[in-house]
């Protein structure tokens, strides 16, 4: 069974802070990942794909992938209250068909 | 704007009902995903379905069974809903192949079973 996996957290960060939220996958084959976040009672919404090694941004979201290492990091930087949520990190499932999902981890931004 | 919609939001049903989710997507995706979440143990995937009357069994299928009779709408089928069953049950679909395009969520349907 391939695995994503998390910290649950919570991680807590101050206004204005960078938060860094890592995820660590099994599969050596896995191409394509995917953050999304989830607030409390919500569904989750896709932020931000990556593919390839390296950097990706997006506005104030960039996404890290290390395949090396096998691990995909999230940074968000200028941190607000508003990004405080559920953070669930994804990846393919070994035949490519579906998407397998971390728990998540918690960030809370305090004002 | 793309949209999937979940017919129930909240759900209790009694223990032994067969109970239907329905899912339907407006944006002519061909690929439709049921996962169940629950805490401490994250999304997980129940089936899937890559086009009509096709079907994939995911990591937790016992239970359930799925209807894609049309394109738009995947349904979630508990044939004898149990206590163990209840969670929040989320639908997604994707244009493609997931690898390229991510998956957009309904809202979840919050489904008790006493």
């Amino acid at each position: 069974q391939k695995e994503v996996e998390q910290n649950s957290g919570p991680l807590s960060v101050p206004e204005g802070a960078i938060a860094s939220l890592n995820c660590t996958y099994s599969d050596r084959g896995s191409q394509s990942f995917f953050w999304y976040r989830q607030y409390s009672g919500k569904s989750p919404e896709l932020i931000m794909s990556i593919y390839s090694n390296g950097d990706k941004e997006d506005g104030r979201f960039t996404a890290q992938l290390n395949k090396a290492s096998q691990y995909v990091s999230l940074l968000i930087r200028d941190s607000q209250p508003s990004d405080s949520a559920t953070y669930l990190c994804a990846a393919f499932n070994q035949a490519g068909t579906a998407l397998i999902f971390g728990k998540g981890t918690t960030l809370s931004v305090s004002s | 704007d793309v949209k999937v919609t979940q017919s129930s939001r909240y759900l209790v049903k009694r223990t032994g009902e067969k109970v239907f989710l329905e899912c339907v997507q407006d944006m002519d995706h061909e690929n439709m995903f049921w996962y169940r979440q629950d805490p401490g143990l994250g999304l997980r995937l129940i089936y899937f379905s890559y086009d009509v009357k096709m079907k994939e069994k995911g990591d937790i299928p016992e239970g359930y069974s799925v209807s894609r009779e049309k394109k738009e709408r995947f349904s979630l089928i508990l044939e004898s809903a149990s206590t163990n069953q209840t969670s929040m049950y989320l639908c997604a679909s994707s244009l493609g192949p997931a690898v390229d395009y991510g998956y957009t969520f309904g809202s979840g349907t919050r489904l008790t079973v006493v």
